[in-house]
């Protein structure tokens, strides 16, 4: 059964700690992606990766950075944690080479810094 | 840019009546069109898919067809069930934008289904 597996499924973190959200995929995916979901405002993407070392900026990556080291392991990092990046935040990864590729999604991390 | 434009829920609906949910889309290029349900607690999943006009998607009863000339994928049920309660979400992607394989999402539309 294809997983992606996100550590944590609650956070509660301190304004200004800094805070690792990692994620794993056992499919051999290539694309990997991180998105922020919040009520109104539906899912919007923070940053995506195509391969090892790789790394783009999607719609809203203020604030964020991302490691991919390794092809199974993408991590989303607040580099000092604020109010306004409380949130539910999910990841997902699919297969490169077509169009209609589906994604496939973790249970999500929800994140409250306080 | 690309985007989503979805019917604003909550939708509430008795059980066995028939479901539509409203999807518009703009694209740059020729996007695929997705359908994705969230039920309570859990990740995203895929519903249905559709890759070029015409196409027709379909699982679990739903079913969505991709209107190039109408920019829209409007999904669909005949009966629903309680079980169907969930946020539903239309999405594309479009491999000629600079975010080629990533999912642009709609607002999501929730659905409860009464018995």
């Amino acid at each position: 059964d294809v997983k992606v597996t996100q550590s944590s499924r609650y956070l509660v973190k301190r304004t200004g700690e800094k805070v690792f959200l990692e994620c794993v995929q056992d499919m051999d995916h290539e694309n990997m992606f991180w998105y922020r979901q919040d009520p109104g405002l539906g899912l919007r993407l923070i940053y995506f990766s195509y391969d090892v070392k790789m790394k783009e900026k999607g719609d809203i990556p203020e604030g964020y950075s991302v490691s991919r080291e390794k092809k199974e392991r993408f991590s989303l990092i607040l580099e000092s944690a604020s109010t306004n990046q409380t949130s539910m935040y999910l990841c997902a990864s699919s297969l490169s080479g077509q169009p209609n590729t589906e994604a496939f999604f973790g249970q999500g991390t929800r994140l409250t810094v306080v | 840019g690309n985007s989503v434009t979805q019917m604003e829920g909550p939708v509430t609906l008795s059980e066995e009546a028939f479901l539509t949910i409203n999807c518009t889309y703009t694209a740059t290029g020729y996007p695929s069109l997705f359908w994705y349900v969230q039920y309570p607690g859990e990740g995203l999943q895929l519903l249905l898919k559709a890759t070029k006009a015409d196409d027709k998607g379909s699982n679990k009863g739903f079913e969505a067809t991709y209107r190039k000339e109408t920019t829209s994928f409007h999904l669909e049920k005949g009966s629903v069930q309680v079980s169907d309660s969930a946020v539903y979400f239309c999405a594309l992607s479009d491999l000629e934008s600079n975010s080629g394989y990533a999912l642009n999402f709609g607002k999501g539309t929730s659905l409860l289904v009464t018995p």
